[in-house]
């Protein structure tokens, strides 16, 4: 457990509307990502963040923006959902562990889009 | 950019029976090297990890994996299973610095009693 908690952990929500997913660290690590988890695709990352108001694309950024304002929280929005976007997220950490940057991830959120 | 390819979609073996899971990647050097489990409904847990050294890896829950170099691949053993070992499993490649993890499509195992 590497202290990472995901809000909401379901959502439901329609076409078109915006959606922002919350990701909470409480040990101050640098770097945070978000994936989306799609049958057939394992993990895709959406966007990660190398620090506060740091960020970068992923393989699959399109639909998607984040933010991170403070250490502890990255958050992910979808400014105008569509049902493509239903998925489910996760946030991950990565943490030096035994001379390697390992990626340890938080519980997940259910999107779905209708 | 690299990829990962797990071959086997769904696995099906008895308990008590020997498991061995493929992963093959494509990465213009050495990567680092992981292998995740999932549960329903749960995140994703750290199985092991392959960066250096040992070509042989051991994880936790008694798996562990070889990485060969000249097949490309980082298969996923373990001796005997159990029931609870029952989830889907994720192989996953990165460079040093882990910005760029790709993950392979999972293997489904089921453990028959």
């Amino acid at each position: 457990d590497a202290g990472i908690t995901q809000s909401p952990r379901h959502k439901v929500t329609e076409t078109g509307t915006p959606v922002t997913l919350r990701c909470h660290q409480t040990e101050n690590h640098r770097y945070m990502y978000w994936y989306r988890q799609d049958p057939g695709h394992g993990l895709r990352l959406i966007h990660y963040s190398y620090g506060v108001k740091d960020t970068d694309k992923g393989e699959v950024s399109d639909g998607y923006s984040v933010s991170r304002s403070k250490t502890e929280d990255f958050l992910l929005t979808l400014e105008s959902a569509t049902s493509s976007q239903t998925s489910v997220y996760f946030c991950a950490i990565s943490l030096r562990d035994r001379g390697t940057d390992t990626q340890y991830f938080g519980p997940g959120t259910r999107l779905t889009v209708l | 950019a690299q990829s990962v390819t797990q071959p086997d979609i769904h696995i099906t073996v008895s308990e008590g029976a020997s498991l061995e899971l493929r992963c093959n990647y494509s990465y213009g050097a050495t990567p680092y090297l992981f292998w995740y489990v999932q549960s329903p409904g749960q995140g994703l847990q750290l199985l092991l990890k392959y960066f250096s050294g040992d070509t042989l890896v051991q994880g936790i829950k008694g798996f562990e994996a070889e990485f060969k170099r000249s097949q490309s691949s980082f298969n996923l053993r373990k001796p005997s299973v159990h029931w609870s070992d029952a989830a889907e499993y994720f192989c996953a490649v990165a460079p040093g610095n882990n910005n760029d993890m790709r993950f392979g499509a999972g293997t489904r195992l089921t453990v028959k009693p």
